[in-house]
């Protein structure tokens, strides 16, 4: 039974447009949410995270979105480059970081110059 | 955030066998998490690692099959024991934020095992 959910194995998307990466969880004690970036023969990379106190947050071309009523959340990237193109996964966290982080499955996005 | 260093960073195992995996940072963090993400899933927490203590284990892993060692705050290794195909996957270590959120963990790069 999967707690974050990244229904989108893959995602293009043309160099300099948005990249919508979404995620849903169901458990609604998740209070942490993070996304991370993995290359080829990398371990995964902090990129963004929010708490459910908040629902956005920025940082640069990344933008992380949070809607708790829907359990869903998105990275969006503008522009994308090329060297977005890499895995990325959502990951969550309940009790202010107390519990283990639950990862998703993880999307690929490929930005085509 | 914290350098982390894995070895090996791949290889290539007979059934039956054991293998371990170091993981190594550059400064000394209190909590450091052994990941699976076997081929076309997430990743999977393991164990969290505690220096000085036993290593605290998620349901389905046991600590027969997966010993891990945390001699002091820079250093941990996890032995995969009497590997099966079942068990090729990467195996990754992480450690907690330098301000001690957990929930937000920084990577090595990975173990890639493979099992014959």
């Amino acid at each position: 039974d999967q707690q974050v959910k990244q229904n989108s194995p893959s995602l293009s998307v043309q160099e300099g447009r948005i990249s919508i990466l979404n995620c849903d969880y169901t458990n609604s004690m998740f209070d942490y949410f993070l996304w991370y970036k993995k290359y080829p023969a990398e371990g995964p990379t902090f990129l963004i995270s929010i708490s459910s106190i908040k629902d956005k947050n920025e940082d640069g071309r990344f933008t992380v979105f949070l809607n708790k009523s829907a359990k869903h959340l998105s990275l969006h990237i503008v522009p994308s480059q090329p060297g977005d193109s890499a895995v990325y996964f959502c990951a969550a966290s309940a009790n202010s970081g107390n519990t283990p982080l639950v990862f998703g499955k993880g999307t690929r996005l490929s930005v085509i110059a | 955030s914290a350098v982390i260093s894995q070895k090996p960073s791949r290889d290539i195992c007979q059934r039956g066998t054991s293998l371990t995996i170091q993981c190594q940072v550059d400064s000394q963090v209190t909590m450091m998490f052994w990941y699976r993400q076997q081929p076309g899933q997430s990743l999977t927490l393991i164990a969290t690692a505690n220096q000085g203590s036993e290593a605290t284990y998620e349901s389905g892993f046991v600590i027969d099959k997966f010993p891990i060692s945390r001699p002091n705050l820079t250093f941990s290794t996890l032995t995969v024991s009497n590997m099966s195909p079942e068990d090729s996957s990467i195996y990754l270590c992480s450690v907690e934020d330098q301000g001690g959120r957990t929930d937000t963990q920084y990577f090595g790069p990975g173990t890639r095992l493979t099992v014959l």
